[in-house]
């Protein structure tokens, strides 16, 4: 079974420009969630998707946002980036939503240099 | 208010030489305790999930258990390969789970 993939896996972009990241979720899982991992400041959680919607939100500015698509695929868009946002930025995929306990499986991440 | 924290944050080890990490959580109503293992510029890779008091489980050199109030991570006769940061997370109920910061694990040989 193949797991959790990501795309791109590496990212270079400049302060003001966009970018959107992908994440295909395990066969099956319809949960995705998003991570932002700094040196600083650990593993932070963005949000999680369940059914296509939003289910709850981390503490980032509104210039993060994200959708998930009818077949479980994610994507997470960063607008207007700044030099904070450099970053590793995580997906994971679960069966069923995570507050209750399911079991989380993460992809490889996608490093996005900000420059 | 919820939170995870994982101590010490790093661990120097020699090859063979056993110890425990710790990870203290509080949340209202545990529904499971996840352990990850992170090599660096990786994703993290899952190890264990515990559901109650008193659990354990094993993993080759690896042994999760879990109390009311916190989870250890016990590493018997370590190997260089096992060096890596191992990650607690913990779900709290409202479509969220918190990871704590890590514990980095260095061990030579």
């Amino acid at each position: 079974k193949a797991g959790v993939t990501q795309t791109p896996r590496y990212l270079i972009k400049t302060r003001g420009q966009q970018v959107t990241l992908s994440c295909s979720p395990i066969s099956g899982h319809r949960s995705v969630s998003w991570y932002q991992q700094t040196p600083g400041q650990g593993l932070q959680f963005l949000f999680e998707y369940f059914s296509e919607t939003q289910r709850n939100k981390g503490n980032f500015p509104g210039r993060f946002s994200g959708r998930q698509f009818s077949n479980s695929r994610s994507e997470m868009n960063v607008s207007t980036l700044e030099l904070g946002d450099s970053a590793l930025y995580l997906c994971a995929s679960s069966l069923a939503p995570t507050g209750g306990g399911e079991t989380q499986y993460f992809g490889p991440g996608t490093r996005l240099l900000v420059l | 208010e919820d939170q995870v924290t994982q101590s010490p944050e790093a661990l120097r080890l020699q090859e063979g030489e056993s110890s425990s990490l710790n990870c203290s959580y509080t949340v209202s109503g545990l529904r499971g305790l996840f352990w990850y293992r992170q090599d660096p510029g990786k994703g993290p890779e899952f190890l264990f999930t515990l559901y109650s008091a008193g659990e354990e489980k094993e993993k080759e050199r690896l042994k999760a258990t879990l109390t009311k109030k916190e989870s250890f991570l016990h590493i018997t006769a370590p190997k260089p390969e096992d060096s890596a940061t191992y990650l607690c997370a913990v779900p709290t109920g409202g479509f969220k789970t918190i990871f704590g910061a890590g514990t980095r694990l260095f061990v030579k040989a």
